[in-house]
Formats: structure tokens, sequence, C-alpha cells
């Protein structure tokens, strides 16, 4: 089946310390790999996405790598900031644009 | 340009009882899609609805329902409600084309008592 595992929070950071947050997936075929933000008291934003293998997904400072032999999406960045606090999702799509599977959700929160 | 919107924000049922729920896409997007977010959970999906049929479905009874209308809005209807079905009912649109780029609105918050 389809499956998104995420790194369980939640994540306590200072700021400008370096984030990772670990994702790894389950698919059959060739799925396309997301992450999404919540921000307090807003909807789901897509953050970045990657289509296919060793694409790179990069945006605000953030970045995520697909990698196929490890079925991994790990999102990264460099310095982190306050603003950055949120809950960030980790997705999968297989392509056709039906149905997206979600993972748990990793609480972030970036302290000055 | 106004984005996902969701109507009600919040609505208290009782066991047994029916609820319809309402989204309408961000402009010129014409694909609508339901998930059911438990606390402290990541979206589930329900249904995806484009030209008014429901073209893919998750896990969910049938006790679940959806309608979209030609102006691409949607309901997700929810019969002989359970305590269980209380969560966040997140509505996302999107372009069939550049289905990649879901929007997601803020979501209907539904207790059920």
């Amino acid at each position: 089946g389809n499956s998104v595992t995420q790194m369980e929070g939640p994540v306590t950071l200072s700021e400008e310390a370096f984030l990772t947050i670990n994702c790894t997936y389950t698919a059959t075929g060739y799925p396309s790999l997301f992450w999404y933000v919540q921000y307090p008291g807003e909807g789901l934003q897509l953050l970045l996405k990657a289509t296919k293998a060793d694409d790179k997904g990069s945006n605000k400072g953030f970045e995520a790598t697909y990698r196929k032999e490890t079925t991994s999406f790990h999102l990264e960045k460099g310095s982190v900031q306050v603003s950055d606090s949120a809950v960030y999702f980790c997705a999968l799509s297989r392509n056709t644009g039906n149905q997206f599977y979600f993972g748990t959700g990793t609480s972030l929160t970036v302290i000055p | 340009d106004a984005g996902v919107t969701q109507s009600p924000t919040h609505l208290i049922k009782t066991r047994g009882q029916q609820v319809t729920l309402r989204c309408s896409p961000k402009s010129g997007h014409d694909t609508v899609s339901w998930y059911q977010q438990a606390l402290g959970q990541g979206p589930q999906f329900i249904f995806q609805y484009y030209e008014e049929e429901e073209r893919q479905r998750g896990n969910f009874p049938d006790r679940f329902s959806g309608h979209q209308f030609p102006n691409y809005s949607s309901e997700l209807n929810v019969n002989a409600l359970l305590l269980g079905d209380s969560a966040l009912y997140l509505c996302a649109s999107s372009f069939r084309d550049r289905w990649y780029e879901q929007y997601f609105g803020p979501g209907t918050r539904l207790t059920v008592t």
C-alpha cells in the first residue's frame, strides 16, 4: 500500500539552528512527494514538492531531496526562524492526482 | 483572488444526526478533494470530485457522500454521525492539469456529542 512515516515531534529548536524532519514512504510505482506546512490557525499550504527521483524541491529556505534508494524525502533548513514554527506534513501522491497520503505531522517550535 | 473557502467554521451535532459541509474552490480550479483530519493526525483522503462526479474514494463508509455543482463548489454529507466522526474536515481544490498544486481551505471543525 501507500503510506508516509514522519519523525515524531514535537521538535523545539533555537533560532538559527539547523532543522531536519525525517520522512520515509512506501508506495507502488513512482509517486510524487510533498511537504505541506500548517501555521497556527491557518490551512495547509504546499511548501515544496518533487516529482521524480533525485529531484530537489526548495522554497523559503527549505529543501528536500527525493531519494528513491532510501525511500526518503527529509526536510531541511539551514537556519530556522521563529516564524517557521508550525506543523509540517510529508505527503505522497501516485501521480494520478486523485489521492494524497499524509504523514501524521511534526510540530516545530522555534524559540528566540 | 479568494482562496478556498469552507462553511461553517465550527459545527456541533449529536450522534445519529446528519451534517452538510460546504466548500468553494479557488477561482479557476475544477477539482475538489475532501479530507478528514483527526486531532494530532494527518489528513485522511475521503473522496475527490471532478466534472461533478466522484473520481476516487478513500477508505470511508457510505455514510460519507458528496456532490459537486456546475460552478465547481462541493458539499460533503455525513449521515448517522458517530462520535468518531469528530474531526477537522478539509477541502482542497486544484486545477486538473496541475493536480499537484492543491490549495486547502481552513477547514470545518465538527464535534459530535
